[in-house]
């Protein structure tokens, strides 16, 4: 299992551009969920998903949108970038039944 | 957003020491996890706790989830260079669907070879 996977790694970004940030598991989880971490803080939930079809904010979701059309795909999308979402930004998914959270690399992001 | 109170902040520290951090929450969690990131690089789960008062080990890793529920430590024995990450404890609470994980701001560990 290559288990999360998140593309791209880094990416730069101008103020008002709009991006996708892709994630996969190929754990058949039902859970996934989408962090941003900020230099020196711990990991800020930005919206998560139960399953295919349904999706629910996080604690910090203004300025970001998810789907979840599949089990294995959970992208999150920059609609109009502030530099404010300059962060890295972390998919995870839940796995059964040991009830643990299994982290992709990270997507570090840059607005300018 | 509620958070845990995970102390000491950072460690700097001599190769061969053992290190020892917590986390303290007013909440009781049915899960305790802790997690280790390296630079550039996802949290890894290092150790699960699922029950009051359970003592895990894991190499020289050792964690116990307390018997209120409202707190858990980690103890590292014998430290080693690539020790150095943070370290991030996180309180589960809530079943199924409401699940929810609470995460500490982490403990940066350094270690003097």
């Amino acid at each position: 299992n290559a288990g999360v996977t998140q593309t791209p790694k880094f990416r730069i970004l101008k103020i008002g551009q709009s991006m996708t940030l892709q994630c996969t598991q190929d754990m058949n989880h039902n859970y996934m969920y989408w962090y941003r971490q900020d230099p020196g803080m711990g990991l800020k939930l930005i919206y998560y998903s139960v399953g295919a079809g349904i999706t629910d904010k996080g604690e910090v979701p203004n300025g970001y949108n998810v789907s979840r059309s599949t089990t294995e795909d959970f992208p999150l999308r920059l609609e109009l970038a502030a530099p404010s979402q300059t962060s890295v930004y972390f998919c995870a998914s839940l796995g059964t039944p040991t009830d643990t959270q299994y982290f992709g690399p990270g997507t570090r992001l840059t607005v300018l | 957003g509620q958070q845990l109170n995970q102390s000491p902040q950072s460690m700097f520290i001599q190769e061969g020491e053992d290190v020892s951090m917590n986390c303290t929450s007013s909440s009781i969690f049915n899960t305790w996890l802790w997690y280790k990131q390296d630079p550039g690089e996802g949290p890894v789960l290092l150790i699960a706790l699922y029950k009051a008062g359970e003592l895990t080990s894991n190499g020289r890793l050792t964690a116990q989830f307390g018997i209120t529920r409202k707190d858990s430590f980690l103890n590292i024995s014998a430290s080693i260079p690539s020790d150095v990450g943070i370290y991030f404890c996180a309180g589960q609470k809530g079943a199924g669907n409401n699940r929810k994980l609470i995460w500490g701001l982490g403990t940066s560990l350094a270690v003097n070879p």
